[in-house]
């Protein structure tokens, strides 16, 4: 079963500053997924990935398969990105049998 | 666009009762989860299922059960309720992309035992 293993756990930041949250995992994936969860909101997806990069509006995901490592970016950041972010992976057998998830990077941007 | 829509988001049941955490999705998705989540800790996947009529044990399925009558619908049952089923829930459904699979979560069911 893979691990998944999230830093940091907790992040406080001022606005504006560059953000950087890693997230290593042990078994080899076919996707790995980065997920927002706004204090006793919903999960909402961010991002997909299975190789490379991608990048939407002032967020961006990469991921280095052979060192089983991403990293989700928050550019220019603002206190409405203050949330817990979650990395997820689907096994490389397929997605239809559930994401396994990290425990979370809480983070917090102060006006 | 509904997406997937759990009912009821809050909930505070006494031990030993029972109760249905309901699930529907209107995006024609095979693939449906019940998770939960506890403090300090990833989801954990409690049941699957991969199409009407198909279920599956996940990591944690003690203490439950699901259906999956319908594409649409994928409800949780609590037999007798324990304070150890104190968690939020989520269901979310997905589909198979070329590689991967795009995911979809509800709103959460905060669930107390007493």
């Amino acid at each position: 079963k893979n691990e998944v293993e999230q830093s940091p756990q907790n992040l406080t930041a001022q606005e504006g500053e560059f953000i950087t949250i890693n997230c290593s995992y042990s078994v080899g994936i076919s996707a790995l997924h980065w997920l927002q969860q706004h204090p006793g909101g919903g999960i909402v997806s961010l991002f997909m990935l299975s190789s490379g990069k991608k990048k939407h509006g002032r967020l961006i995901a990469t991921i280095n398969i052979q060192e089983k490592h991403s990293s989700l970016h928050i550019t220019a950041s603002h206190p409405r990105d203050s949330a817990v972010y979650i990395c997820a992976v689907e096994d490389s057998g397929g997605g239809a049998d559930g994401l396994t998830f990290g425990k979370g990077t809480h983070l917090i941007i102060q006006p | 666009n509904a997406g997937v829509t759990q009912t009821p988001k809050f909930r505070i049941l006494k031990i030993g009762q029972s109760m249905t955490l309901q699930c529907t999705q209107d995006m024609n998705h095979n693939y449906m989860y019940w998770y939960r989540q506890d403090p300090g800790m990833g989801l954990k996947l409690i049941y699957y299922s991969v199409g009407a009529g198909i279920t599956d044990k996940g990591e944690v399925p003690n203490g439950y059960n699901v259906s999956r009558s319908t594409t649409e619908d994928f409800p949780l049952r609590l037999e007798l309720a324990a304070p150890s089923q104190t968690s939020v829930y989520f269901c979310a459904s997905s589909y198979p992309l070329i590689r991967g699979t795009e995911a979809f979560f509800g709103q959460g069911t905060r669930l107390t035992v007493v």
